[in-house]
């Protein structure tokens, strides 16, 4: 089945204690991307990834770390997690880089709470 | 960058209604615009991607206008049920790298 990942689903953790949220895609999709959803803020773009090796910032990057060294996997880094970083994660896969095949798949979304 | 309006309140409707939902952006028309649906606790699903140069789209009972003049697209839902009560996004996709998306407008369908 085609599909994203996302693993773990729910996370509490507390404040600076470094985590790893992990996204993998099995559609051989370039284009991988992270956003956050908050009440009232909608859905925000964190980084986004065209490729393998490249990497660049969304809207909303400070705090958070990505690295893309296989199509697949488009893990999402909190370094030293904060408060303000507890919110739900979505990954998302995308077949194209620009165009009319630029349609989100998305995966099930990680719930984090930082105390 | 793109500001995205979404109506933020609640659209109620009856079930067999024609659901109509705005997405209007302030600045230079997208190349594309998409929308999704999204249930609780649940990521996105695609719907419908419009292009610049087109002013409608269909797929069942789902159609899609893009008025660049007026910087508004209209998502309709004819013959509504209660199945399709969920929060619906839009989203610019200017061509270059990111999408910017809506707040969305919750649809809520009653028998």
């Amino acid at each position: 089945e085609a599909q994203v990942t996302q693993n773990p689903r729910y996370l509490i953790t507390v404040t600076g204690k470094k985590l790893t949220v992990t996204c993998s895609q099995n559609m051989n999709h370039e284009y991988m991307s992270w956003y956050r959803q908050d009440p009232g803020l909608g859905l925000r773009q964190i980084y986004y990834s065209m490729n393998v090796e490249v990497t660049d910032k969304g809207d909303v990057p400070e705090g958070y770390k990505v690295s893309r060294k296989e199509k697949r996997n488009f893990p999402l880094i909190l370094e030293s997690p904060s408060p303000n970083q507890t919110s739900l994660y979505f990954c998302a896969s995308s077949p194209r880089t620009s165009g009319a095949k630029r349609m989100q798949y998305f995966g099930p979304g990680t719930r984090l709470t930082v105390t | 960058s793109q500001k995205i309006e979404q109506n933020s309140e609640a659209l109620n409707i009856q079930e067999g209604k024609t659901a109509t939902l705005t997405c209007n952006y302030t600045n230079y028309s997208p190349a594309y615009l998409q929308w999704y649906r999204q249930d609780p606790g649940r990521g996105p699903v695609f719907l419908l991607l419009i292009r610049e140069n087109e002013k409608e789209k269909r797929k069942e009972r789902l159609k899609v206008t893009f008025d660049t003049t007026l910087k508004q697209s209209l998502f309709h839902i004819t013959a509504s049920q209660p199945a399709d009560s969920a929060t619906y996004l839009c989203a610019l996709d200017e061509g270059y790298s990111t999408l910017t998306f809506g707040k969305g407008t919750m649809l809520l369908v009653s028998p």
